[in-house]
């Protein structure tokens, strides 16, 4: 079974930056998982931020930015903002079929 | 302008059956790769089932051989029939478009429970 990994809480001050991380079970995340993430308050939908690694939607503030970092998949925001508090997953692709998605971090701006 | 909305949540009891409907506006969902999606209370994203435009299916091992995917062009429209539903199957269930390895756009979501 596979398994996507990404630590379960952060916190970053206002104004601060902060890296968001995405690991597989599998190995080291690459440009075939195509990683995506997602932003998702309470009682909403995810929203989507990041496709294939660094893309981003016409919805998607500057702030936040994808990579692939030290053989994870990285969301970076930096100039963090008080709305930016919320839960992040990440989604890796395997095989061009399968998709699973991460446990999701809770980013708290404190 | 692309709009996905859920229907077909509710109540049911274990073991029963339920139809999940996403019907979409601003594009065909035949010509894109559709999801559909769930969250359990307080818990994290799985994908449950995948349709290609060409009709391919794929299906989370924690569904296969209860859920199945389909789509009817004539009215734009995803679904999602789950039979033999559990407890652990009680969820929201979004439904999501897939362009170029992106999800883009979804829906607001369905609550499905599975109680007696």
């Amino acid at each position: 079974q596979t398994v996507v990994t990404q630590e379960p809480s952060l916190t970053v001050s206002p104004g601060g930056t902060v890296t968001l991380t995405c690991g597989s079970s599998t190995g080291a995340v690459t440009s075939s998982n195509h990683p995506n993430w997602f932003q998702q308050k309470p009682g909403q939908a995810p929203r989507p931020l990041i496709y294939d690694i660094s893309n981003k939607h016409s919805w998607t503030p500057a702030r936040f930015s994808g990579s692939l970092l030290g053989g994870k998949a990285a969301l970076t925001l930096s100039g963090v903002q008080p709305e930016d508090e919320a839960d992040y997953y990440c989604l890796l692709f395997y095989g061009g079929i399968q998709r699973v998605f991460g446990g999701g971090t809770k980013l708290t701006v404190l | 302008e692309v709009k996905l909305v859920e229907s077909g949540g509710g109540l049911v009891q274990p073991g029963g059956s339920l139809r999940l409907s996403c019907a979409a506006s601003g594009f065909t969902v035949s010509s894109d790769v559709m999801n559909w999606v769930r969250q359990a209370p307080g818990k994290g994203l799985e994908c449950v089932s995948v349709i290609y435009s060409g009709g391919r299916t794929y299906y989370a091992d924690s569904v296969k051989g209860r859920f199945a995917i389909s789509r009817d062009n004539s009215k734009n429209t995803l679904y999602l029939q789950m039979s033999n539903l559990r407890a652990e199957d009680t969820a929201v269930y979004y439904c999501a478009r897939d362009v170029s390895w992106g999800y883009d756009y979804w829906g607001q979501g369905t609550l499905v429970t599975v109680s007696s």
